[in-house]
């Protein structure tokens, strides 16, 4: 079936570390592929996204490359920030009917100063 | 502008009550979610609608019913609650396919059920 499976958490860094957060994903046919966020007592919000192959998706500093060799769309920050700690969820969305979002079991991400 | 809202932002049941939480947008969305989240299993679909007047069945739909008799709203109903119900809520919108799609997600409401 589809599915998306990220690194578990938490994960800490120092303030200025580097970050990848890993994302795979199983699905049927070409999905759409999303990194969403979520701030503490917020809901989600979408951080970036790519809709084909070898697309990147950038915003805020971070990045993801579309893979499709290795169904695989790692998060990457070069130097994250203390106001970068929160849930990140990876996700994929089938080309079918409603849109339906599937994601990830997220990764919280704290960051110390 | 709004976006998307929920109401209400907590509530505590005791086990066999019944509920209803509310969801609203603002955006013209056709389509609308609801998921619960819950630690370590991300956000579970439970129903979602295509357009008013109708809804369908997602992920995790057992002890849930909801409607969509306006277009802008989008409520999700526990019958009679169980404390496997305990969970945060989300609902969450977004315009027919294409290209550019996202969805867009309420604040959340957060449930315990005794």
């Amino acid at each position: 079936g589809n599915s998306v499976t990220q690194m578990e958490g938490p994960v800490t860094l120092s303030e200025e570390a580097f970050l990848t957060i890993n994302c795979t994903y199983t699905a049927t046919g070409y999905p759409s592929l999303f990194w969403y966020v979520q701030y503490p007592g917020e809901g989600l919000q979408l951080l970036l996204k790519a809709t084909k192959a070898d697309d990147k998706g950038s915003n805020k500093g971070f990045e993801a490359t579309y893979r499709k060799e290795t169904t695989s769309f790692h998060l990457e920050k070069g130097s994250v920030q203390v106001s970068d700690s929160a849930v990140y969820f990876c996700a994929l969305r089938l080309d079918s009917s409603a849109s339906k979002i599937i994601f990830g079991s997220g990764t919280r991400l704290s960051i110390r100063p | 502008n709004a976006g998307v809202t929920q109401t209400p932002k907590f509530r505590v049941l005791k086990t066999g009550q019944s509920m209803t939480l509310l969801c609203a947008q603002d955006m013209n969305h056709e389509y609308m979610y609801w998921y619960r989240q819950d630690p370590g299993m991300g956000l579970r679909l439970i129903h979602y609608s295509v357009g008013e007047g109708t809804t369908a069945k997602g992920e995790v739909p057992d002890g849930y019913n909801v409607s969509r008799l306006k277009k802008q709203n989008f409520l999700l109903g526990l019958e009679s609650a169980a404390p496997s119900q305990t969970s945060v809520y989300f609902c969450a919108s977004g315009l027919r396919g294409g290209s550019s799609y996202e969805q867009y997600f309420g604040p959340g409401t957060r449930l315990t059920v005794t």
